[in-house]
């Protein structure tokens, strides 16, 4: 069974400065894609950013970037720039190469506050 | 288009009581997936609907089931409510199953049992 592990259940960073979350992943799996999301106190699920692991370039969606380290089986976030409104719970999610179906497994979280 | 929405959007029940939540899809999409988020528990997997086959499943009791419609609209059903079974429930759905397509998700349905 796969296991995604967030060692920081809580992270604060000042506005306009860079912070990064980390998660790692435990799989036997080789074809599998990792993702990125944000939770605010809405409670709607956002995506930040997905990773398809057979890709060796790391993903980049405009202020968030990954460092996707397959042989540590790491996948950590980087937000620059940060904003209030980046404040929200971020989970580290993995998922199955497509013939497994839809089936997100996720981390336990981490609460980023971002303040002004 | 309109976003994936969830019915109702909270509900209070009391133990013994059954439940169905309902969940429809972004037009087009055909595959939905239900999570449960508790506080303890974190985000967990119930199951995967893709054009009217349960596709996944979680590691859950028997007392919750689901179903899609032909219009890939989705219900969950939980029978015998718990405790331990309030929680956010979301949905989720992509146009296909496994993570090609990026997976959207509902508001959720806060369930409450008391």
């Amino acid at each position: 069974a796969q296991t995604v592990t967030q060692s920081q259940p809580e992270m604060s960073v000042q506005e306009a400065e860079t912070v990064t979350l980390s998660c790692t992943y435990d799989t036997s799996e080789n074809n599998y894609y990792l993702f990125w999301y944000k939770q605010p106190p809405s409670r709607q699920m956002i995506l930040v950013i997905r990773q398809e692991a057979y890709k060796q370039q790391n993903a980049t969606e405009n202020r968030f970037s990954v460092n996707f380290q397959k042989a540590a089986k790491s996948f950590s976030l980087k937000i620059s720039d940060s904003q209030l409104g980046d404040t929200a719970m971020y989970f580290c999610a993995f998922m199955k190469s497509p013939a497994s179906g839809s089936r997100l497994t996720f981390g336990e979280g981490t609460q980023l506050t971002v303040n002004p | 288009k309109a976003g994936v929405t969830q019915t109702p959007r909270y509900l209070i029940k009391t133990r013994g009581q059954q439940v169905t939540l309902s969940c429809s899809p972004i037009s087009g999409h055909r595959s939905v997936s239900w999570y449960q988020q508790t506080p303890g528990q974190g985000l967990q997997f119930l199951f995967e609907y893709f054009s009217e086959t349960q596709r996944n499943k979680g590691n859950f009791p028997g007392r919750f089931s689901g179903r899609q419609f032909s219009n890939s609209r989705s219900e969950m059903n939980v029978s015998t409510l718990e405790l331990g079974d309030s929680a956010l429930y979301l949905c989720a759905s992509s146009i296909s199953s496994g993570g090609r397509d990026t997976q959207y998700f509902g508001p959720g349905t806060r369930l409450t049992v008391l």
